[in-house]
């Protein structure tokens, strides 16, 4: 199995400083079709998640733009730009290349 | 916008069942590959089943293959996920997700708890 890991595991961010969450697969994340299945999650108190970046890079529909993602082949990151007070919660990325498809740990992010 | 509505969670008894439901709107369900994850009390994320938008092309994570059967009803807009044999490291909350390789939508979940 591909297995996530982030780092930090725990991370707190000063109001309106930036932050950024590493992700490291075992192997390898592109898939046949050429694509990168990697996508990052933020899931707030008391909420179901919510995709923010997929496919490494792209953003969804309505995610801040101080949100950004990048990284290749094995090495990723989500990066905050400058930290809102929103955006305290967890934040998981996840791999869909390679089955069984496996998320990270999570990186915890407060908010100071 | 599109929607997904969990339920069917509850208190059962080590080695009981349970059937889960999503209900899908606001989007051609029949169109997109379907998921179930879970989070167990305090813990990460642990994806379990994905399922293809004609139900023939299924996939189980090892800790519940054999035990746990997806399964998705079209004309009703819904997805399914029959939990047997249930063990108390089930206990989580379950969530609906669509696509496979991507989940673009969450549904807000439903808790089984497995307890004698």
């Amino acid at each position: 199995d591909v297995v996530m890991t982030q780092s930090p595991l725990s991370l707190t961010v000063t109001l309106g400083q930036p932050a950024s969450i590493s992700c490291r697969s075992s192997q390898s994340l592109v898939y046949s079709d050429g694509y990168i299945y990697l996508n990052w999650f933020q899931q707030r108190p008391g909420q179901s998640p919510r995709r923010l970046i997929y496919k490494v890079s792209a953003r969804d529909s309505g995610v801040p733009d101080r949100f950004s993602g990048s990284g290749s082949g094995t090495d990723f990151t989500l990066r905050i730009s400058r930290v809102e007070a929103e955006d305290l919660g967890v934040y998981y990325c996840m791999q869909g290349t390679h089955w069984p498809f496996t998320f990270g740990p999570g990186t915890k992010v407060d908010i100071k | 916008q599109a929607q997904l509505v969990e339920s069917g969670g509850g208190l059962v008894k080590p080695g009981g069942s349970l059937r889960l439901s999503c209900a899908a709107s606001g989007f051609t369900f029949s169109d997109y590959y379907m998921t179930w994850v879970r989070q167990a009390p305090g813990k990460g994320l642990e994806y379990i089943s994905y399922i293809g938008g004609t139900g023939s092309d299924t996939k189980y994570a090892d800790s519940v293959k054999g035990r746990f059967t997806i399964s998705r009803d079209n004309a009703k807009n819904s997805l399914y996920l029959q939990i047997n044999s249930l063990r108390a490291e089930d206990t989580a909350v379950y969530y609906c997700a669509r696509f496979a390789r991507l989940l673009d939508v969450w549904g807000k979940g439903t808790s089984v708890t497995v307890s004698s």
